[in-house]
């Protein structure tokens, strides 16, 4: 099985910052790495799939980068509606697993 | 517009059993793979199971093995997940989810089901 670590658990930040957060793989997923956004009482969004291509309607200032077991999703300048807790996925091999989250908290 | 709305989770026994249901609409789920995801109260995030646009190939993760079925009837839009042998660990809101490709990402989510197991 496929073990994604995110960190930081928390990064604490506010609006107009940037968020840098970080998904390793324990082994290479080359580029098949999702990141989602979830914010209380709500269903998972998609954010980023395959490592870089923002989803639908995602804004720019959301951008992801990486390949084989490193990842990143950068916020370039965070926004009130950005603050959620964000995970990976990777899409490679069966299970599909998903990092235990990055809590992006004011 | 794209929905996907769960239901059939109730508070359970362990031992019990349990039928979700996810009844989709805005689109056709007979062009997608579709999944259920669980997440446990305060938890992360865990895939659970999939099924081919046509049911020919299926997939669970290893705790739910012989235990959960997922089935779909695309006639009705519908995706499903028999749940037995239920045990205290698969308390957690399911989501039921559309899927791309094989190995799929998730692009549009329902608002989840609550399963509880507790005696």
């Amino acid at each position: 099985e496929i073990v994604l670590t995110q960190s930081p658990a928390t990064l604490s930040l506010s609006p107009g910052e940037r968020a840098t957060l970080s998904c390793r793989a324990s082994q290479s997923v080359t580029r098949f790495l999702v990141w989602y956004q979830q914010k209380p009482g709500q269903a998972p969004r998609l954010l980023v799939y395959d490592a870089s291509n923002r989803a639908t309607g995602i804004p720019a200032r959301f951008s992801g980068s990486g390949s084989g077991t490193d990842f990143s999703l950068t916020i370039s300048s965070l926004e009130s509606e950005d603050f959620a807790v964000y995970y990976c996925q990777q899409r490679m091999y069966w299970p599909l697993t998903f990092g235990g989250g990055t809590k992006v908290e004011i | 517009e794209v929905q996907l709305v769960e239901s059939g989770g109730a508070l359970v026994q362990p031992g019990g059993s349990l039928r979700l249901s996810c009844a989709a609409s805005g689109f056709t789920i007979s062009t997608f793979w579709m999944s259920w995801v669980r997440q446990a109260p305060g938890k992360g995030l865990e895939w659970v199971a999939n099924i081919k646009q046509d049911g020919s190939e299926i997939y669970y993760v290893d705790s739910v093995k012989g235990r959960f079925t997922i089935s779909r009837d695309n006639a009705e839009n519908s995706l499903f997940l028999q749940m037995n042998s239920l045990r205290v660990e698969d308390t957690a809101l399911y989501y039921c989810a559309r899927g791309y490709d094989r190995f799929p990402y998730f692009d549009y989510w329902g608002q989840g089901t609550l399963v509880t197991v507790s005696s």
